[in-house]
């Protein structure tokens, strides 16, 4: 079954304790991206990649980072996470730009 | 500097109703307009997309959207709603460079 992977789904952690999402989709999507969605602001772009080893920022990217080592993952790593990133983060993929994204079931953080 | 505004955060309806979310952008480029639809708990599905050609393009469960260039709006309607349309509804636009950006969300809820 064609799909987007997101682990944990939910996640409650402390104020500077660094942690990672992990995302896997299995359709050998060349387009991931990372997205967090809050009340009222809509999906806003932290980070996509267009193909292994190239990341670009999207419109949100402080205190995030991000790494397309293998065509299949693209992990969310929060170095020091803060109480203003506790949100919905979901991860997506596409074949090509244009294209239909799938998404991930979406990974619930609180940064206490 | 691109931006994509759903008009109406809230829309409820009556079941059998029809329906309107509307949708425009700014853009000063080409562009690649979608609508999505999110249930209760779950990822972003692609209701439909538009990328070229005839301007009225039909979606999934009976949605349709209207590509207005002149008007720079994107507005998804049904006809006739049920029940299970109770969702919430983005709107975005991509500009091909693999930027996509979403709308704050339409809320709608049908009521029996």
């Amino acid at each position: 079954e064609a799909q987007v992977t997101q682990n944990p789904r939910y996640l409650i952690t402390v104020t500077g304790k660094k942690l990672t999402v992990t995302c896997s989709q299995n359709m050998n999507h060349e387009y991931m991206s990372w997205y967090r969605q809050d009340p009222g602001l809509g999906l806003r772009q932290i980070y996509y990649s267009m193909n292994v080893e190239v990341t670009d920022k999207g419109d949100v990217p402080e205190g995030y980072k991000v790494s397309r080592k293998e065509k299949r993952n693209f992990p969310l790593i929060l170095e020091s996470p803060s109480p203003n990133q506790t949100s919905l983060y979901f991860c997506a993929s596409c074949r090509q730009g244009g294209e239909k994204l799938f998404f991930g079931s979406g990974t619930q953080l609180s940064v206490l | 500097a691109q931006s994509v505004t759903q008009l109406d955060s809230q829309v409820p309806v009556f079941e059998e109703a029809p329906v309107e979310l509307r949708c425009n952008y700014s853009s000063s480029v080409s562009v690649y307009l979608f609508w999505y639809v999110q249930y209760p708990n779950q990822g972003l599905q692609l209701l439909l997309k538009y990328l070229s050609g005839s301007t009225l393009v039909k979606g999934i469960n009976g949605f349709e959207a209207e590509f207005n260039k002149s008007q720079t709006s994107f507005h998804l309607r049904k006809p006739s709603v049920h029940i299970s349309d109770t969702a919430e509804y983005f709107c975005a636009v991509s500009w091909g460079d693999y930027k996509l950006s979403f709308g704050a969300g339409t809320t709608v809820t049908v009521r029996a």
